[in-house]
């Protein structure tokens, strides 16, 4: 069974850093893509980074770029978004997200962490 | 840039009742489209990928038409955990690109 769960969310400062997790288990972690997808309170879902199943190939949506960066640890099986210079309108809810190759949809999430960039 | 847009932003239906969604891009994405569920407090689950093709474990009632701009959602006949809101993506042009949903709601 597929499984993915975040962590290392929470509340932070305005110009602050967090980094996000996300452990998986249930599928070879080393053979997919995995992607971040966020949602703002009360608002819809949108895409923020992609990264290959090899981590050579990492893509930013552009609110991000610059700020954000996605890495992964094949051997820990493990998903990571380094998040700095957070701003308000970085709030929101985010998921790790399985694809089958990249660019793909999703067929697999986790259940979320919320991040708050609050003063 | 492609603009993805679903409609209605609300739709009211009774139990039993049939509920056709609508997801337009503005730009042909071939039938390179999902569809995802969503509860409130839960992550989005995959309904329908390649615009028609169900996930494993995804109830007959729910079906998946449509190609190039103009994509459908029909729950055929709505149970009480249909109730949802439900958003189209894309994946045929890059970066992934969702619509703004879809909610389902009880009338």
């Amino acid at each position: 069974e597929v499984q993915l769960v975040e962590s290392g969310g929470g509340l932070v400062q305005p110009g602050g850093s967090l980094r996000l997790s996300c452990a998986a288990s249930g599928f070879t972690f080393s053979t997919y893509a995995m992607t971040w997808v966020r949602q703002a309170p009360g608002k819809g879902l949108e895409w923020v980074s992609t990264i290959s199943g090899n981590g050579g190939a990492t893509y930013h949506a552009d609110s991000v770029k610059g700020r954000f960066s996605i890495s992964r640890d094949n051997p820990r099986n493990t998903l990571y978004l380094q998040m700095n210079s957070l701003g308000a309108e970085d709030t929101a809810v985010y998921y790790c997200a399985h694809n089958l190759v990249t660019g793909d949809f999703f067929d697999y999430w986790g259940q979320g962490i919320l991040v708050t960039v609050s003063s | 840039e492609i603009v993805m847009t679903q409609s209605p932003a609300t739709l009211s239906v009774s139990p039993g009742e049939r509920a056709t969604l609508s997801c337009r891009a503005s730009q042909s994405v071939s039938s390179n489209l999902a569809w995802y569920q969503q509860k409130p407090g839960q992550a989005p689950r995959l309904l329908i990928s390649g615009a028609s093709t169900r996930a494993t474990g995804i109830p007959a009632r729910f079906s998946g038409s449509g190609s190039g701009t103009e994509f459908t959602l029909t729950i055929s006949s709505l149970q009480s955990e249909d109730f949802a809101v439900y958003y189209c993506q894309q994946y045929n042009i890059w970066p992934p690109l969702f619509g703004g949903g879809s909610k389902v709601e009880i009338k």
